[in-house]
């Protein structure tokens, strides 16, 4: 089936960093979503893309459709406290989505 | 309004009990989801609604029965679940069956005892 393969697992960084983490994938996907979700709280769709080649920004958010349709990187610039959670990235193909292992963002104030 | 509804916030069941998880949209959304998630993992899929007919379970045990009564509402039916069941489970809906920017409810943290 469909996989993606998230990365880093984790991150520790200083507050005032920029942080960049990816998506990659075998297959192709027609949409590229990513989300963060908060403990014991629902993901919060970040940014939608749906064009390869796409290239969107959300605030301090910044995240790309690869031109192959096979993986998304996302930045967040100048991180603050509230920046902590796990992000997801997510496929979309058919009417299904496929999440990627997320990453923790942990920020150090 | 980009709000998904999902009550009961926490519900803790008996393996013998039987209940219900409720979601509802009003952004006129024709596709809804039910997702699972175990701690620290990513949501699982378990079944999505589009335009008020079940287009997909994936091979969820039959003491999971969903339910659309509406194209705003979403229902998860529970009957002797097992404590491995325990988990966050998410309603979600989208614009369409594409699953595209799939807006997620807050969840119904279940624990079965």
């Amino acid at each position: 089936g469909q996989q993606l393969n998230q990365s880093p697992q984790s991150m520790f960084i200083q507050e005032g960093e920029d942080v960049s983490m990816n998506c990659t994938s075998s297959s192709i996907f027609n949409t590229w979503l990513w989300y963060k979700q908060d403990p014991g709280e629902g993901p919060v769709l970040l940014i939608a893309l749906y064009k390869a080649g796409e290239l969107t920004s959300n605030g301090r958010l910044t995240a790309q459709f690869g031109i192959t349709r096979k993986d998304s990187f996302l930045n967040i610039s100048a991180s603050i406290p509230s920046d902590v959670g796990i992000y997801f990235c997510a496929g979309g193909y058919g009417n299904k989505l496929v999440f990627g292992a997320g990453t923790i963002l942990r920020v150090k104030s | 309004d980009t709000e998904v509804t999902q009550t009961p916030k926490h519900l803790v069941m008996g393996m013998t009990n039987k209940k219900s998880l409720k979601c509802e949209q009003h952004m006129g959304h024709r596709a809804m989801y039910w997702y699972k998630q175990k701690a620290k993992k990513p949501p699982e899929l378990m079944f999505v609604y589009s335009y008020e007919k079940l287009s997909i379970n994936e091979s969820v045990p039959s003491r999971f029965s969903p339910e659309c009564p509406n194209s705003s509402l979403l229902n998860l039916h529970l009957h002797a679940l097992q404590p491995e069941d325990s988990a966050l489970y998410l309603c979600a809906s989208s614009q369409d069956w594409t699953g595209d920017g799939a807006f997620f409810g807050q969840g119904t943290r279940l624990t079965v005892v």
